[in-house]
């Protein structure tokens, strides 16, 4: 049962556009959703994150929406650079026991295209 | 200091040892979190500690054996492997209730 779902495994961007990543999940329990950034061999950076009562989070070249109705969320990055090639991974978190548990889609790989 | 430190960042075993892996960090963090990552594949939860008590344990097998002796270190230890335990081991830590998770760079771990 996958609850996070990344469908899109690759994605390629011409460097200066907008890159968009798109995220679905199931559970309405859920109350953080949570983009991470990875490099091989290097564990996952947190990138940006969104609160379940909110509908945009913005942080530069960084903006997530959320659509709770639809259960989706987006990662934009404009204007896409190098440095972006990278594995993104989408998250949901839920307050399960006293802890935040976070759970992962299965990841998008961005490459970004001089 | 906003890391989180992992060692061995390289370990390889047989089937019959016991080793363990270490976790830290002095970022005032009360829960941490261990995950495992196989290739091309997201980071599966294995434990959660919150406030040095086990949380959440995601039916791991018996072999893999948590410890967090207090809130900055969390230790995995390992016994009796399978060459299937083969993985990237991530350890993570947060601040409560916002879920984002600071991460090691992970313990690459080899069973033989």
């Amino acid at each position: 049962d996958q609850q996070v779902k990344q469908n899109s495994p690759s994605l390629s961007v011409q460097e200066g556009r907008i890159s968009i990543l798109n995220c679905d999940y199931t559970n309405s329990m859920f109350d953080y959703f949570l983009w991470y950034k990875k490099y091989p061999a290097e564990g996952p950076t947190f990138l940006i994150s969104i609160s379940s009562i909110k509908d945009k989070n913005e942080d530069g070249r960084f903006t997530v929406f959320l659509n709770k109705s639809a259960k989706h969320l987006s990662l934009h990055i404009v204007p896409s650079q190098p440095g972006d090639s990278a594995v993104y991974f989408c998250a949901a978190s839920a307050l399960i026991q006293g802890a935040q548990k976070l759970v992962f889609g299965q990841g998008t790989r961005l490459t970004i295209n001089p | 200091d906003t890391e989180v430190t992992q060692t061995p960042k390289h370990l390889v075993m047989g089937m019959t040892n016991k080793k363990s892996l270490k976790c830290e960090q002095h970022m005032g963090h009360r829960a941490m979190y261990w995950y495992k990552q196989k290739a091309k594949k997201p980071p599966e939860l294995m434990f959660v500690y919150s406030y040095e008590k086990l949380s959440i344990n995601e039916s791991v097998p018996s072999r893999f054996s948590p410890e967090c002796p207090n809130s900055s270190l969390l230790n995995l230890h390992l016994h009796a492997l399978q060459p299937e335990d083969s993985a990237l081991y991530l350890c993570a830590s947060s601040r409560q209730f916002t879920g984002e998770l600071f991460f090691g760079e992970g313990s690459r771990l080899t069973v033989l």
